[in-house]
C-alpha cells in the first residue's frame, strides 16, 4: 500500500525558517506534491517534484530524494499568514490509482 | 466565475435524507474528483472521473453516489448517511487524471455536511 508520513505540529517564529519532512512508502509514484490549507479553506497546491532535488518558489522550497523516501517542505522568512496545514502528496503510478494520495498534514503554527 | 466552485457550502442533514452537493469547474480540465476531510485524517480520495467516465471508487459506502454529466459538472448524491460521514466534502479538478506531470489539483471550497 502507500502511506506519507509527516510530524502533525510544528510551531515557528516570524522571520524563521521551517522544514516540514514527509517519508513515504510506495511502490512507484510520478512526483511529490505539496498544499496548504488555512482553517475553512481550500487547499491550494504549492509545488511539485517529478525529479530529485530541490525546487525553489519564492519563500518555499521543495525537495525530493527517491533513494532515500523522502522529501520535504521548507519554509522562509516566516510569517503569520503561513499559519496553515501542509499537506504532502503523491502522484501513483496507474496500477495503484489514478490521483494523489495525501499524508495526514502538518499544522503549523507561526508566532510573534 | 473561476476555478472550481461548490454548492452548498454547509449541509445538516437526518439519516433519513436525500440531498445532494455539486461541483463545477471553470477551467476546462477533463478530471474531477471527490474527496473525504475529516479532522485528524488525510484527505481520503472517493471517486475519480476522467472524461466523464468514473475511473476508480476507492471503496466507497453505496450511500454515496457520484455524478458526473459532462466535463464540467460533479455532482455527490447522498442518502441514509450514518453520523460518521459528517466532513468536509471537497471537489477537486486537473488537467488530466492523477495529476501526473505537473502534480496540481485544484480544489473548491468545500461542503461542510454535518448528519444528525
Amino acid at each position: 500500500g502507500q502511506s506519507l508520513e509527516q510530524p502533525s505540529e510544528v510551531t515557528a517564529v516570524e522571520g524563521a525558517i521551517v522544514q516540514i519532512n514527509c517519508t513515504y512508502q510506495t511502490s512507484g509514484f510520478y512526483g511529490l506534491s505539496w498544499y496548504q490549507q488555512h482553517d475553512g479553506g481550500a487547499p491550494t497546491f504549492l509545488s511539485y517534484n517529478a525529479l530529485d532535488g530541490l525546487e525553489e518558489t519564492g519563500r518555499f522550497s521543495s525537495f525530493l530524494s527517491r533513494s532515500d523516501s523522502y522529501g520535504y517542505l521548507l519554509l522562509q522568512e516566516l510569517q503569520m499568514k503561513d499559519s496553515a496545514s501542509y499537506f504532502c502528496a503523491v502522484s501513483p503510478f496507474p496500477v495503484t490509482g489514478t490521483a494523489l494520495i495525501f499524508g495526514k498534514g502538518t499544522t503549523l503554527s507561526v508566532s510573534s | 466565475e473561476t476555478g472550481v466552485t461548490q454548492t452548498p457550502r454547509h449541509l445538516v442533514m437526518g439519516m433519513t435524507n436525500k440531498k445532494s452537493l455539486k461541483c463545477e469547474q471553470h477551467l476546462g480540465h477533463n478530471a474531477m474528483y471527490w474527496y473525504k476531510q475529516s479532522a485528524k485524517k488525510p484527505l481520503e480520495l472517493m471517486f475519480v472521473y476522467s472524461l466523464e467516465e468514473r475511473v476508480e471508487n476507492n471503496s466507497v459506502p453505496s450511500r454515496f453516489s457520484p455524478e458526473c454529466p459532462n466535463s464540467s459538472h460533479l455532482f455527490l448524491h447522498l442518502h441514509t448517511l450514518q453520523p460518521e460521514d459528517s466532513a468536509l466534502y471537497l471537489c477537486a479538478s486537473s488537467q488530466d487524471p492523477g495529476p501526473r506531470d505537473t502534480g496540481e489539483l485544484f480544489f473548491g471550497e468545500g461542503s461542510r455536511l454535518t448528519v444528525l
